[in-house]
């Protein structure tokens, strides 16, 4: 399977909101939303986000969430801070196999 | 607190093997599935493979299915992945994980494979 597409790069101000989108195909996200977004800062690990959609887990921020029409999932971060610099990646399951996107970079100007 | 701690990556050869490890500890390990997700350098992520609380369901990527096997000691709490004819391709930071697959909530700070002559 191809990698999800997201674009490669997002940049937005600081209180701003920015969209990151997530295309791929019906057999790529199956019958139910279970499209889940992580965030990873230079150097470490990937954190859990979003999943199942639009659900966060505990201590993340209500600034994030989600969405799905189609084909493409996307995330929303409103009031842009510098701390939301970082990579972001959308992840769909299908078929017991997870699908990673290309992930996107988001700059804070 | 949930922690997972990886060790065993190093640099091997193209058709060697190697043995990763993950530690968990701070919550019931027996009680969630796991996975391992792989990042190859300034590249983005890529599920690996899927083990069941049992051990009894497994899945794994087509790019690794029948060179790599996962597997879990639940006395231990420890997650493990035997890597085998590794090939340059699988130079990656390995990152342990939990979760079912559709999310992974908790992840390891990874453990970085290098293959290389």
């Amino acid at each position: 399977q191809s990698a999800l597409t997201q674009p490669t790069s997002v940049s937005g101000s600081p209180g701003q909101s920015i969209t990151i989108s997530c295309t791929g195909t019906s057999s790529n996200f199956g019958t139910y939303n279970l499209v889940s977004w992580y965030r990873q800062h230079p150097g470490k690990a990937p954190k859990l986000i979003l999943y199942a959609g639009n659900k966060r887990p505990s201590g993340v921020s209500d600034r994030f969430s989600g969405s799905k029409s189609g084909n493409t999932a996307s995330l929303t971060i409103s009031g842009l801070r510098a701390e939301d610099e970082a990579d972001y990646y959308c992840s769909s399951y299908a078929d017991s196999s997870p699908l990673f996107g290309g992930g996107t970079k988001v700059t804070v100007l | 607190e949930v922690q997972l701690v990886e060790s065993g990556g190093d640099l091997v050869q193209p058709g060697g093997s190697l043995r990763l490890s993950c530690a968990a500890s701070g919550f019931t390990f027996s009680g969630h599935e796991m996975n391992w997700v792989r990042q190859a350098p300034g590249k983005g992520l890529e599920w690996v493979s899927y083990i069941h609380n049992s051990g009894t369901t497994i899945y794994y990527a087509d790019s690794v299915k029948g060179r790599f096997t996962i597997s879990r000691d639940n006395a231990k709490s420890s997650l493990y992945l035997q890597m085998s004819s590794v090939r340059p391709e699988d130079t990656a930071i390995y990152y342990c994980t939990r979760g079912p697959g559709y999310y992974f909530d908790y992840w390891g700070q990874g453990t970085l494979v290098t293959v290389s002559s």
